[in-house]
């Protein structure tokens, strides 16, 4: 049963401090999703990789966010300094485009809740 | 900007059918999704829609109309387990590449 894996599931950590979130995708999906979900906001894509390459992070605050694909398996989102309205519950989803089609399903993985004090 | 609006909340019965509507307003549309999202949990997909029409999976079926800028989802003979947010996403595109908006979601709640 293949999922998609994130670590730490919750985060508590004052704010000026950084925070590393991590993801690793499910084998064989070549496309890798950040999301952002607040009771404001609603849900929100920050950034997303295909193959290993950033193709969009418009939605992710460029000053103090970035995320990083260092190999296939693995996925990382980073916040220097964090502060509380970063405080949010942050989503890795992980989906297989194939060359021709226009498939995209995702799948979620559990979140990390993130509370910046 | 993009404008996704759908209702907040919607109640009805066990065995019944609901309709959840999304309308948009977006330029280069390039498809639109729904997930479904149980308190506390990550949102699950369901469907995916990008030419005009319905597309039937189980009791879930999601239309759209690209010209009305609307999209239903219609879940049928409902079980307690549908209750659950609903979300709406658009897709579009952009010079950049594609985007991705969510509306805020229709909470849906399913009584005995």
């Amino acid at each position: 049963d293949a999922r998609v894996t994130q670590t730490p599931r919750h985060k508590v950590t004052e704010m000026g401090q950084e925070v590393t979130m991590r993801c690793q995708p499910i084998l064989g999906h070549n496309t890798v999703f950040w999301y952002r979900q607040t009771m404001m906001q609603g849900l929100e894509l920050l950034a997303y990789f295909r193959n290993r390459a950033p193709l969009d992070d418009s939605g992710m605050p460029k000053d103090r966010f970035s995320a990083e694909m260092p190999d296939a398996t693995l996925a990382t989102l980073k916040i220097q300094p964090s502060e509380p309205r970063d405080s949010a519950v942050y989503f890795c989803a992980s989906g297989k485009r194939e060359p021709g089609t226009d498939s995209y399903e995702q799948y979620f993985g559990p979140g990390t809740r993130l509370t910046v004090t | 900007g993009q404008n996704i609006d759908q209702p907040t909340e919607m109640t009805a019965t066990e065995g019944a059918i609901v309709q959840i509507n999304c309308t948009y307003q977006t330029s280069g549309f390039n498809g639109l999704f729904w997930y479904q999202q149980h308190a506390g949990e990550a949102p699950t997909f369901l469907s995916y829609n990008v030419l005009d029409g319905l597309e039937e999976k189980g009791r879930f079926s999601s239309f759209l109309s690209r010209s009305k800028g609307y999209s239903y989802l219609l879940l049928k003979e409902l079980q307690m387990k549908d209750s659950a947010s609903y979300l709406c996403a658009v897709r579009y595109f952009k010079a950049a590449g594609n985007k991705l908006t969510f509306g805020g979601g229709t909470r849906v709640l399913v009584k005995p």
